[in-house]
C-alpha cells in the first residue's frame, strides 16, 4: 500500500527556468495539499486541490506559482522562473476527505528545489 | 492569530534519558488538533502523535507521549528511553476547527542524542 510519491526528491534549476514537481497522493485520497518548507522553519500552506479543483490557493505566491490536479494522473506544482528564493523543500499530503477528525493527513517524502 | 510556539531551538540529551519538547500554542478555537512530527535529516516528515483538543486523556504512542495541558495552551512531546536514531527535528503542529489542512507549524526543536 503505497504512501504519497513524490518526484523528483531533489532538483536542481537554474535562475529563470521552469520546476515542476509531482505528487501522486496515497491509494483512495482524492485530497491533496501542498506545503513549502524553507531551511530552519516550519512548514507553510501553499494550495489544497481536490481532482479537477483548487479548493483554496491562499497560501500560494500570486505569480509563477501554479498547481492542478488533473483527473488523470499526479497532482503538480510549477513554479515558472524560478528565483533563489524558491529554493526550499515542498511536500505534498493527501487525505481521503476535506474534512475531519484525528490524523487524516499523509505526507510524501518531500521534493527539494535549489535553485542555482 | 494563531501561532505555534517552540521556544527551544535544540536540545541535547544523553541517551536512554527521557526528553520533552516544549510546544505552546495560541488560538480561541474550541475545537482543534495538535500534531507533533519528525523530521530526521533524510528529510520526510514522519507523524508521531495526535491530541484532539476534547480527548481527556493524554495520548499515547509507543515511546511517545503527549503531554496536553489545555488551560495553559500547551502540548509537550515526551519521548521515554531516548535513542540514538531519535536524533531529528521535531515540529509542532496545530489544526485549526474549520481546516483539515491549514495545519500551523512551530518552527521546530532539533533534538540530537548523545551516545
Amino acid at each position: 500500500n503505497a504512501g504519497v510519491m513524490q518526484n523528483p526528491r531533489h532538483l536542481v534549476r537554474r535562475r529563470g527556468q521552469e520546476a515542476r514537481l509531482r505528487c501522486s497522493p496515497m491509494k483512495g485520497h482524492s485530497h491533496v495539499y501542498w506545503y513549502r518548507q524553507l531551511p530552519e522553519e516550519g512548514l507553510k500552506f501553499m494550495v489544497y486541490l481536490q481532482k479537477e479543483n483548487i479548493i483554496d490557493e491562499s497560501g500560494m505566491p500570486k505569480e509563477r506559482f501554479s498547481a492542478e490536479f488533473p483527473k488523470e494522473g499526479p497532482s503538480i506544482l510549477r513554479i515558472q522562473q524560478v528565483v533563489r528564493g524558491d529554493s526550499a523543500a515542498y511536500f505534498c499530503a493527501s487525505s481521503s476527505t476535506g474534512r475531519s477528525s484525528g490524523n487524516t493527513i499523509y505526507f510524501g517524502e518531500g521534493s527539494w528545489l535549489t535553485v542555482v | 492569530a494563531q501561532k505555534i510556539t517552540q521556544t527551544q531551538p535544540g536540545m541535547f540529551v544523553q541517551e536512554k534519558e527521557a526528553v520533552t519538547l516544549d510546544c505552546t500554542y495560541d488560538t480561541s478555537d474550541q475545537s482543534y488538533g495538535l500534531f507533533w512530527y519528525k523530521q530526521p535529516s533524510s528529510g520526510e516528515m514522519i507523524f508521531l502523535i495526535y491530541q484532539g483538543s476534547y480527548d481527556e486523556q493524554n495520548a499515547t504512542e509507543g515511546r511517545y507521549s503527549l503531554n496536553f495541558q489545555k488551560a495553559r495552551k500547551s502540548a509537550n512531546l515526551v519521548i521515554s528511553a531516548s535513542q540514538l536514531g531519535d536524533s531529528a527535528m521535531y515540529f509542532c503542529a496545530m489544526r485549526p476547527m474549520d481546516s483539515n489542512y491549514q495545519l500551523i507549524w512551530g518552527a521546530g526543536t532539533k533534538l540530537i542524542i548523545k551516545p
